[in-house]
């Protein structure tokens, strides 16, 4: 099957720094989601993004899929950004998401 | 409009007892599925609804998961004689339609077997 990997596992910020957190898929994808799963385990649709960029306030993300990587941006961060991001992807005729290993990102004051 | 919401949150099964998840997806949302994550992990696929059909049951981890959507809306994940390694967040998702379309997750159930 596909293989979803995400960098880095840990991040660390301080209020007000930016980031970028990486996605890297083995294969050619129909779909692509990242997620901020926050600390009560709610996972929450960021982007949908198979392709191309897209922009949601301080959160941006691009997938260049012909080179099966996607990056999703975080600037001016928050502690409420904190938790865990998942990029996920469903590949062929599967309609079943398969997650990433995850970036734990904490934002400290 | 409600998103997905699924019952209960939280459960304590003693070992050898059976469960039964609720999923209420949002309302149309032809595709559902359940996942499984364990504690640090990302979600693990277990099963796809179209409508009422199961298309794809190959993440099941034993036959002691069971998993319906009779009338294409409300989907029950049964687990019979739960063991301690069930314990986990089953999560339910839904979406518009049936492939490449955005998944949207409920708050999940939290299952700890004893």
């Amino acid at each position: 099957g596909i293989q979803v990997e995400q960098s880095p596992p840990d991040l660390i910020l301080q209020e007000g720094a930016n980031s970028t957190l990486r996605c890297n898929f083995s294969d050619s994808v129909n779909n692509l989601q990242w997620f901020h799963q926050n600390p009560w385990g709610q996972l929450i649709n960021l982007f949908y993004i198979p392709s191309g960029t897209k922009q949601n306030g301080r959160l941006s993300a691009t997938t260049v899929a012909t080179e099966r990587y996607s990056l999703l941006y975080i600037s001016s961060s928050q502690t409420t950004d904190s938790g865990v991001y998942f990029c996920a992807v469903e590949a062929g005729t599967a309609s079943k998401l398969t997650f990433g290993t995850g970036t734990r990102l904490q934002v400290t004051l | 409009g409600a998103g997905v919401s699924q019952s209960p949150r939280y459960k304590v099964a003693k070992r050898g007892q059976d469960v039964a998840l609720r999923c209420d997806p949002i309302s149309g949302h032809v595709s559902l599925f359940w996942y499984q994550q364990a504690l640090g992990q990302g979600p693990e696929f277990l099963t796809y609804f179209q409508n009422e059909a199961q298309l794809d049951k190959s993440g099941l981890p034993s036959d002691r998961f069971f998993a319906e959507r009779p009338e294409g809306s409300v989907s029950t994940l049964k687990i019979q004689r739960t063991q301690q390694e069930d314990s986990a967040v089953y999560l339910c998702a839904s979406s518009l339609g049936p492939t490449a379309y955005e998944q949207y997750f409920g708050p999940g159930t939290r299952l700890t077997v004893t």
